[in-house]
Parts: C-alpha cells; sequence; structure tokens
C-alpha cells in the first residue's frame, strides 16, 4: 500500500458526460501528480501541483483540469468526454520541493471507461 | 517524440536465471532515472533509482546500470522469481523539469518457474 488513495477505482460514464477524478496523496507529501495510461501507451504526464498550486503541465487538454485543495487533495476532471478519452488515470505524490526526492507514489488508479 | 524507449515489449525468463530490462533515453538534461513495476490492476511500485552522478545501484537482487555516454540503463534482476512477473517501466527526470516523471511504454518479464 503506497498510502496513495484514489477514488473512484472504475467510472463508466457516456460520451459528452463530465466526471471528476479524486486523489489523496501520502500524508506529508505536497506534490501531487496525474498521469493518464492508454492502451498500449506508457504513463503520460498530464499535470502537477504543490501545496495548492499548478507546478507543471504535460500532454493534458483543453477538456481537462485540475486542482489541489487547502488539505492537499486533488481532482482531476474530465468534460465533453470523448471515446479516446477511455483510459486508467493515476495519481501520483511525493514530497515535492527543492532538493526533494524524485521518487513518486502512486495510487491504484482510476480505470475511466467512455461508452 | 519519445524520450524513453523501452524497446523490448516483452521479456521471458527461467526462475533462478537473470533478467535484464534495457532502457534508452534521447534528452540530455535528465539526470535521475528510476525503475517502477506494476502488476494489473494496481498502480506502479517505486523498485530502484539512479542519479547520474552513479553508474551503478544495488539494492537487494536488484541492480541498475546507468552508461550515460550511450543514454541507456538497464534493470537486472538476479536471481530472477515467479513473483516478479510484471511490467517495468522505466522513468527519468531532471532538474528544472519540476520532478515530473518522463516514462518509457514498459517491458512485460514473465519468470517462468
Amino acid at each position: 500500500d503506497s498510502g496513495v488513495t484514489q477514488t473512484p477505482k472504475h467510472l463508466i460514464t457516456a460520451t459528452g458526460q463530465r466526471v471528476t477524478l479524486r486523489c489523496s496523496p501520502r500524508s506529508g507529501d505536497l506534490s501531487v501528480y496525474w498521469y493518464q495510461q492508454s492502451l498500449d501507451q506508457g504513463l503520460q504526464f498530464l499535470i502537477q501541483y504543490y501545496n495548492g498550486e499548478e507546478r507543471a503541465k504535460g500532454n493534458i487538454l483543453e477538456r481537462f483540469s485540475a486542482q489541489q485543495f487547502p488539505d492537499l487533495h486533488s481532482e482531476l476532471n474530465l468534460s465533453s468526454l470523448e471515446l479516446g478519452d477511455s483510459a486508467l488515470y493515476f495519481c501520483a505524490s511525493s514530497v515535492g520541493g527543492t532538493g526533494s526526492s524524485y521518487e513518486q507514489y502512486f495510487g491504484p488508479g482510476t480505470r475511466l471507461t467512455v461508452t | 517524440d519519445q524520450q524513453v524507449k523501452q524497446n523490448s515489449p516483452s521479456l521471458s525468463v527461467q526462475e533462478g536465471r537473470i533478467s535484464i530490462l534495457n532502457c534508452d533515453y534521447t534528452n540530455s538534461m535528465f539526470d535521475y532515472f528510476l525503475w517502477y513495476k506494476k502488476y494489473p490492476a494496481e498502480g506502479p511500485t517505486f523498485l530502484i533509482s539512479i542519479s547520474s552522478i552513479k553508474d551503478k545501484n544495488e539494492d537487494g537482487r536488484f541492480t541498475v546500470f546507468l552508461n550515460k555516454s550511450a543514454k541507456h540503463l538497464s534493470l537486472h534482476i538476479v536471481p530472477s522469481q515467479p513473483g516478479d512477473s510484471a511490467v517495468y517501466f522505466c522513468a527519468a527526470s531532471g532538474s528544472g523539469s519540476n520532478y515530473k516523471l518522463t516514462f518509457g511504454k514498459g517491458t512485460l518479464l514473465t519468470v517462468n518457474p
């Protein structure tokens, strides 16, 4: 158990809908990262938050957004869903901050299926 | 443009033998490398890492080797055990990248009893 929790575990929804994925980082970790894993693809970095502020953006679509709340949990919002958005979405956390370790600890993921 | 490449989608070895998983990278700014192991229906689990100032890091049965001039790293598992059967991801990061990780597509390791 990495200490990172994600809910829900599975999500099935229709095209055009909007969903919210939730992540709680390990105790003490300030950085949260979101990754997408599509079929036959490695993990693609989407976005990073550190202590409530956006730090880095990767290949995140404009239809997707995220935020990190004062209690450090994070939510990834996916809107106007398309079939191609079906994927595993992972959240990871780390201590973060200058000079900290690079190791990130991953949650179990949310499997999103868009029908 | 894939900056981290794992060219072998799969590898099969016998229990007790050595498993060698390879990874190549193209971005010279990467200075920290990690290996993750992933079982089905679980998130990736951190395994071992290496900084670019080193060429080898060992942790029990797992050793990671880094060849900076060739932009190549490898993970050695000795001896391999059936429980090691999983997908292994190579990842890289660098100063100035805000610690985000760039992953390869993974190699499925199967260790046969």
